[in-house]
C-alpha cells in the first residue's frame, strides 16, 4: 500500500526553540496533506489541511502563526512548531490523500518541549 | 460533518471472529463510510470503506445496512495484533477526516 513517512519519529527541543517535522509520501503524489495533533488517551484532532502550492487552512482554534505549514512540493509538507512551549508537547500525525482519495497517514511524531 | 457513534471499548477472544458496530443515522447520500485503526504510539491505518454494498479486503470485512444508517467492520479471526483503536468516520468526496472517539478493541489470549 501506499507510505507516508514523517520524520523525525521523536524529538526534544528547549522551550523557546522552533522545530520542523517532515511528511512525505514515499510513492504517489499527494495533492492534500493533513496535520493532525493527538494528546494521549485522545482523538486525533485535526490542525490543518494543506494543499500544494497554497497556503494551509487552519481549523478553529489552532495558531496558524504558531504552526507554520508548507506543501511545496506533491510528495512534502512540512509542519514548523515555533517558539515551542511544554503545552505543545504532543504526538503530531501527517496524512496524504491519493489520486483515488484514499487518504494514509504516517507513523507520527512524538515532540517534547522541554 | 455526520456523526458516528461507536463503541467505546470491546473485547474478543484471539481467533474469533470480531463484529464492530457504527452507528450513522444521519449520514448523507454521498458519504462513504470509512474504517480506520489506531494501534498504540502509531499514525492510523487504513483498513476498509465503502458506500453501499458490502466491501471484504485482506484485512477485514464492511458490511453496511440497507439503509446505511448503520454498518460493521468484520474482523474474520482476530490475533493479539489486532488490538487498536477502530475508528469508523463518513467522509465525502475531498473531504478530510474528522476523528472521533472510536472503539478499542481488546483482544484476550
Amino acid at each position: 500500500g501506499a507510505v507516508v513517512s514523517q520524520h523525525p519519529s521523536r524529538v526534544i527541543c528547549k522551550s523557546g526553540t522552533s522545530v520542523k517535522i517532515e511528511c512525505r509520501s514515499l510513492d504517489f503524489q499527494a495533492t492534500t496533506m493533513f496535520w493532525y495533533r493527538q494528546f494521549p488517551k485522545q482523538s486525533l484532532m485535526l490542525m490543518a489541511t494543506s494543499n500544494e502550492g497554497s497556503k494551509a487552512t487552519y481549523e478553529q482554534g489552532v495558531e496558524k502563526d504558531k504552526f507554520l505549514i508548507n506543501h511545496a512540493s506533491l510528495t512534502l509538507s512540512t509542519l514548523t512548531v515555533t517558539s515551542a512551549h511544554p503545552e505543545d508537547s504532543s504526538f503530531y500525525i501527517c496524512s496524504a490523500r491519493d489520486m483515488l482519495d484514499t487518504i494514509y497517514f504516517g507513523e507520527g511524531s512524538w515532540l517534547t518541549v522541554v | 460533518d455526520a456523526k458516528t457513534t461507536q463503541p467505546n471499548s470491546m473485547e474478543s477472544n484471539e481467533e474469533e471472529p470480531v463484529h464492530l458496530p457504527c452507528n450513522h443515522s444521519t449520514i448523507s447520500g454521498t458519504d462513504y463510510i470509512h474504517w480506520y485503526r489506531q494501534l498504540p504510539s502509531q499514525g492510523p491505518e487504513y483498513v476498509i470503506h465503502g458506500l453501499t454494498s458490502n466491501v471484504n479486503n485482506r484485512m477485514a470485512s464492511l458490511a453496511i445496512a440497507e439503509d446505511r444508517k448503520s454498518s460493521t467492520l468484520i474482523l474474520h479471526r482476530a490475533t493479539l495484533r489486532d488490538a487498536a483503536v477502530y475508528y469508523c468516520i463518513l467522509k465525502g468526496g475531498n473531504e478530510k477526516l474528522t476523528f472521533g472517539t472510536g472503539t478499542r478493541l481488546t483482544i484476550i489470549p
